[in-house]
């Protein structure tokens, strides 16, 4: 298997400018997650599905943040407007059960200048 | 305060050495994880554990429930286990989300 695939694997846009990050789990896992990590923080939850379903986004920062996953086999994390505070780098992970080995993606680096 | 703690933030050995990292953790935990991130940012899961001892090569992990801490071990440790090493708990009470621990940065010199 390719593991988890995440895109873009760097993103360097300005503020104000909408992001769209894009993961795609490991086929037949049906719990998603979305983290960040920044080096004040470290890693932090940002929210996580169980079959396609948000079930905790209690990470989200703000309402400038969102994720969809419209299937089993992909999901949406976009950021609008961006913010230079936003800037770290975003893993993706899945998992075959919700409380299960999670394996993550290789992340996506975004800075917002 | 961190509801899961590392010890240390830092460690250095020499390869060869025995290295210890240690997680405590103040909420009830049904299960920890540890993880391990690379130099280049990649995060790969070592173990999940929720009682006992687990071993994978020159790896073991060991957990107490009751005394909520959790150690890993690094056998014969090789310039190629630099990295930081992350522990994180599934809190009882909050379904599937990970609290993590802070990291220890390992470095293991030639």
């Amino acid at each position: 298997d390719a593991g988890v695939i995440q895109s873009p694997r760097h993103e360097v846009t300005e503020m104000g400018q909408e992001v769209t990050l894009r993961c795609k789990p490991i086929s037949g896992h049906n719990s998603l997650f979305w983290y960040r990590q920044t080096m004040m923080r470290g890693l932090e939850l940002l929210i996580y599905f169980n079959n396609n379903v948000p079930i905790d986004d209690s990470g989200m920062p703000e309402d400038r943040f969102s994720a969809k996953m419209p299937n089993a086999s992909f999901s949406t994390l976009k950021i609008q407007p961006s913010e230079p505070r936003d800037s770290a780098v975003y893993f993706c992970a899945s998992s075959l059960m919700s409380r299960g080995t999670q394996y993550f993606g290789p992340g996506t680096r975004l800075t917002v200048l | 305060k961190n509801e899961v703690e590392q010890s240390p933030q830092n460690l250095t050995a020499q390869e060869g050495e025995f290295i210890t990292i240690n997680c405590s953790y103040s909420v009830g935990i049904s299960a920890l994880h540890w993880l391990q991130q690379h130099p280049g940012g990649g995060i790969v899961s070592l173990f999940m554990l929720s009682s006992g001892k687990k071993k994978h090569g020159r790896l073991i992990a060991t957990i107490n429930i009751q005394e909520k801490h959790s150690s890993l071990h690094i056998t014969a440790s090789h310039p190629r286990d630099s990295a930081v090493y992350i522990c994180a708990g599934h809190e009882e009470t909050s379904g599937s989300r990970l609290t993590f621990g802070e990291g220890t940065q390992l470095t293991v010199n030639p």
